[in-house]
């Protein structure tokens, strides 16, 4: 069956430190990947789209990678502060045009 | 004013009553979708629209219905409300020019007693 899963803790780091978070998918072709910032009560909000044959895209303090051969992705935050503590979801795509979400990881920076 | 609006925000209902969420959208996006989400769960997409004249059921569809009664407008329906259908609900936008960047409402909370 399909399958997309992201960091199973939720993760609490120092500000200024570097989170990375993972999304792993199984019995997926994705086309591209996207990621998404949601915050308590809100709807999520585009980050980040890396395409099949990108390995690396950066936007200021993010950066994606995505390995096709190991069918994973994964989610830089440098630089970590207060503000960027949220839920942070994946998304595939495929050549259909809908999104499959993973079900997030949620990162606490503490001051 | 915000491009994607969903009403109404919370909804408390009864088991067995009729339910209509409804979504409007200022973007000029011609695909819009309904999600649900779940505690400990992703979101997970009940129906899709791809133009005025195509409505496509997702991945847990059974119980709700939908209506594109225009490019910008996109409702969901529960016929009969159930209490395992009280989640969050979140209407989406793309434009399918823009590498399917989904644009999401705030939510509607829906709670079924």
């Amino acid at each position: 069956s399909q399958k997309i899963e992201q960091n199973s803790e939720a993760l609490n780091i120092q500000e200024g430190k570097t989170a990375t978070l993972t999304c792993n998918y199984t019995n997926y072709s994705p086309a591209y990947l996207q990621w998404y910032r949601q915050d308590p009560g809100r709807g999520p909000v585009f980050l980040l789209l890396i395409r099949e044959n990108e390995k690396e895209k950066r936007k200021e303090r993010l950066k994606v990678t995505f390995d096709t051969t190991l069918k994973q992705s994964l989610f830089h935050i440098t630089a970590s502060q207060p503000a960027d503590s949220a839920t942070y979801l994946c998304a595939l795509v495929q050549s259909d045009y809908k999104l499959s979400f993973g079900a997030g990881t949620t990162v606490t920076v503490r001051a | 004013d915000a491009d994607v609006t969903q009403t109404p925000r919370n909804r408390i209902t009864k088991t067995g009553k009729r339910i209509m969420l409804e979504c409007s959208q200022t973007k000029g996006h011609d695909r819009m979708y309904w999600y649900r989400q779940d505690p400990g769960l992703g979101l997970q997409l009940i129906y899709y629209s791809f133009d005025v004249k195509d409505i496509n059921k997702g991945e847990i569809s059974d119980g709700y219905s939908v209506s594109r009664q225009a490019q910008a407008k996109f409702s969901l329906s529960l016929e009969s409300a159930i209490p395992n259908q009280t989640a969050l609900y979140f209407c989406a936008t793309s434009d399918s020019q823009g590498g399917d960047t989904q644009y999401f409402g705030p939510g509607t909370r829906l709670t079924v007693l």
